[in-house]
């Protein structure tokens, strides 16, 4: 079964305190990307990556980092949290070209206090 | 700056009262448009790519349409199971390598028994 997994489910953090939010995926897909959902502004788009080692810039990177080292994980990395990250987070993954699709984890609820 | 606008934001019908979702688009060059599904408290699910006006496709009683200005989603004879917030999402033609995804801010569609 096609699996996005994310990880904490909820997180609770204070400002500045450095935060990882993991996602793993077991589909060998190469492209994987974080979003955040605000009421109100929808699902933005904050980096994705085509392949190992490739990451680029979404709508709304400022804050955020992201690395994928190897094909299955793509971590989203807060370096000094801040109240306006406050949000709901998802990772997806899938395959690129014809029929292409995505698949979304369950979320990550962040609120930096 | 590529733009999706969906109308209604919000939607009730009676079970088996047919409608439509519409998804009005402004991209330089559209690659692909993509329809999900999203329940409460979960990640958006795949239903539809379109690639090409005239382009059509059909789900149970969900069918997808493509123009080139916009998408619509026609709901046939619905059950209160289809109840979600159902979102459009378009990729654009853009550089080598690249992939960003704009999403519109979703119709939350409520059908009641």
């Amino acid at each position: 079964e096609a699996q996005v997994t994310q990880n904490p489910r909820y997180l609770i953090t204070v400002t500045g305190k450095k935060l990882t939010v993991t996602c793993s995926q077991n589909m060998n897909h190469e492209y994987m990307s974080w979003y955040r959902q605000d009421p109100g502004l929808g699902l933005r788009q904050i980096y994705y990556s085509m392949n190992v080692e490739v990451t680029d810039k979404g709508d709304v990177p400022e804050g955020y980092k992201v690395s994928r080292k190897e094909k299955r994980n793509f971590p989203l990395i807060l370096e000094s949290p801040s109240p306006n990250q406050t949000s709901l987070y998802f990772c997806a993954a899938g395959e690129l070209g014809q029929d292409e699709k995505l698949f979304f984890g369950s979320g990550t609820q962040l609120s930096v206090l | 700056e590529d733009q999706v606008t969906q109308s209604p934001e919000a939607l009730r019908l009676q079970e088996g009262e047919s409608s439509s979702l519409n998804c009005s688009y402004t991209v330089s060059g559209l690659r692909g448009l993509f329809w999900y599904r999203q329940d409460p408290g979960k990640g958006p699910e795949f239903l539809f790519t379109l690639y090409s006006a005239g382009e059509e496709k059909e789900k149970e009683r969900l069918k997808a349409t493509l123009t080139k200005k916009e998408s619509f989603l026609h709901i046939t004879a619905p059950k209160p199971e289809d109840s979600a917030t159902y979102l459009c999402a378009v990729q654009a033609y853009s550089g080598a390598g690249s992939y960003q995804l704009t999403f519109g801010k979703g119709t939350k569609l409520s059908v009641i028994p």
